[in-house]
């Protein structure tokens, strides 16, 4: 079964709204990573955050981790057009078996 | 160019056929790994290697094989393809790092007729 789970499976916003997609586990997790992937491309990292944190911010982005609740929270400020991807939670057991989510579908519209 | 390089990035082939996928990277990184994605299932992990004498199954290993050539190469071997194998296959690497991120390819998409 899926140890990572995203929800919602789709969204779709205007720009300049802020988008909040959210991801539950099932496991003790080392870490916990979020990766963009744009239509039929490679998947990139965006950012990591540990077990032992909170909340992380990169940029726009910024994450948060409940491991009493299993849940981490991934939120886009001040979305773009660019922002128009699948983001995918994956969360990481012992040091290599990470575990993808199955994603959500963000659409920010011009 | 791409730090991850997969090839070929699109195949269509038939039922029985040998098909390799090859990956190469100029990261310098140990650890690579092969993972499969098919739409609604996220991404499956097929084979993972720490270096080039350490290959490892993932979770849906059966009906593939892997060869890592060199630490920059390592290459995913399907060695007669059935329908229930076309999928988007991506190589990725990372760092000695425990747990850190991973670097993807931009993929290779696979049909099987």
């Amino acid at each position: 079964s899926q140890q990572g789970e995203e929800d919602p499976q789709a969204l779709s916003i205007q720009e300049g709204e802020n988008a909040t997609m959210n991801c539950s586990y099932k496991t003790s997790i080392n870490n916990l990573q979020w990766y963009r992937q744009n239509s039929g491309r490679g998947l990139v990292h965006l950012i990591l955050i540990r077990s032992n944190e909170r909340e992380k911010h990169s940029g726009r982005l910024r994450v948060t981790l409940d491991t009493s609740k299993k849940s981490s929270s991934l939120l886009i400020t001040a979305s773009r057009a660019a922002d128009t991807a699948s983001y995918f939670c994956a969360t990481v057991l012992g040091t290599y078996k990470y575990i993808f989510g199955t994603g959500t579908r963000l659409k920010v519209l011009a | 160019d791409a730090d991850v390089t997969q090839t070929p990035r699109n195949r269509i082939t038939k039922t029985g056929k040998r098909i390799m996928l090859e990956c190469s990277q100029t990261k310098g990184h140990d650890r690579m790994y092969w993972y499969r994605q098919d739409p609604g299932l996220g991404l499956r992990l097929i084979y993972y290697s720490f270096d080039v004498k350490d290959i490892n199954k993932g979770e849906i290993s059966d009906g593939y094989s892997v060869s890592r050539q060199a630490q920059a190469k390592f290459s995913l071997s399907l060695e007669s393809a059935i329908p229930n194998q076309t999928a988007l296959y991506f190589c990725a690497t990372s760092d000695l790092l425990p747990a850190g991120e991973l670097f993807f390819g931009e993929g290779s998409r696979l049909t099987v007729l």
